[in-house]
């Protein structure tokens, strides 16, 4: 299995573009979600969803939209890029909807803003 | 605000030992969850323990969790160059994980 697959996993974006960052699982997991990193820290949680057609907000959502029409994808999509929002993005899922098994993560989008 | 708080931010220990990290956190969770990152590489997970739990193994890691301290500790016994990587805790509240800055570990040869 292929597990949890991010595409692209680097983009250098100029300020005020748009871009959508791809995630697939091939697990029929009914939770996803996006974290971004940010040097010396842990991840922080934007968008996460407990199936299709359900999404919810995280802890810093803004400048980010998600959605979730299928199972198997749930794309990030920066409206309008800011430097602010350069960072590594991490696309994970995981079985059920409450988060009580292990997370698989992706191997992350290394996204820089100029 | 992060919801985890891994102490120390950074263990470098010699092969063969052993290595404690600690994680403190603020609210009530359904489980808690650990994971390690190896440089630039995506979080693999290491071992989960739930609210109602106080202590799990899982090879050469023991997990315990102390609700009452809101706390949870990890450690890693004889140690190899191969667990040098970043670990992070991370708790579960209803449908959010919440991880913390992360203990950074150097196994020297």
């Amino acid at each position: 299995n292929a597990g949890v697959t991010q595409t692209p996993k680097f983009q250098v974006l100029k300020t005020g573009q748009s871009m959508t960052l791809q995630c697939a699982q091939d697990m029929n997991h009914e939770y996803m979600s996006w974290y971004r990193q940010d040097p010396g820290m842990g991840l922080r949680l934007i968008h996460y969803s407990v199936g299709a057609g359900i999404t919810d907000q995280g802890e810093v959502p803004n400048g980010y939209n998600v959605s979730r029409s299928t199972t198997e994808d749930f794309p990030l999509r920066l409206l309008s890029a800011a430097p602010s929002q350069t960072s590594v993005y991490f696309c994970a899922s995981s079985y059920g909807q409450g988060l009580n098994t292990e997370a698989f993560f992706g191997q992350g989008t290394r996204l820089t803003v100029v | 605000s992060q919801q985890g708080e891994e102490d120390p931010q950074a263990l470098s220990i010699q092969e063969g030992e052993n290595a404690t990290m600690n994680c403190s956190y603020k609210t009530s969770i359904n489980n808690l969850q650990w994971y390690r990152q190896n440089s630039g590489r995506g979080l693999v997970h290491l071992i989960l323990i739930r609210s109602n739990e106080r202590e799990k193994h899982s090879g050469r890691l023991r997990v315990t969790l102390d609700t009452s301290k809101k706390s949870s500790s990890l450690l890693i016994t004889a140690s190899r160059a191969a667990d040098t990587a970043s670990y992070f805790c991370a708790t579960v509240l209803t449908y959010k994980l919440s991880f913390g800055a992360g203990t950074t570990v150097t196994v020297r040869a």
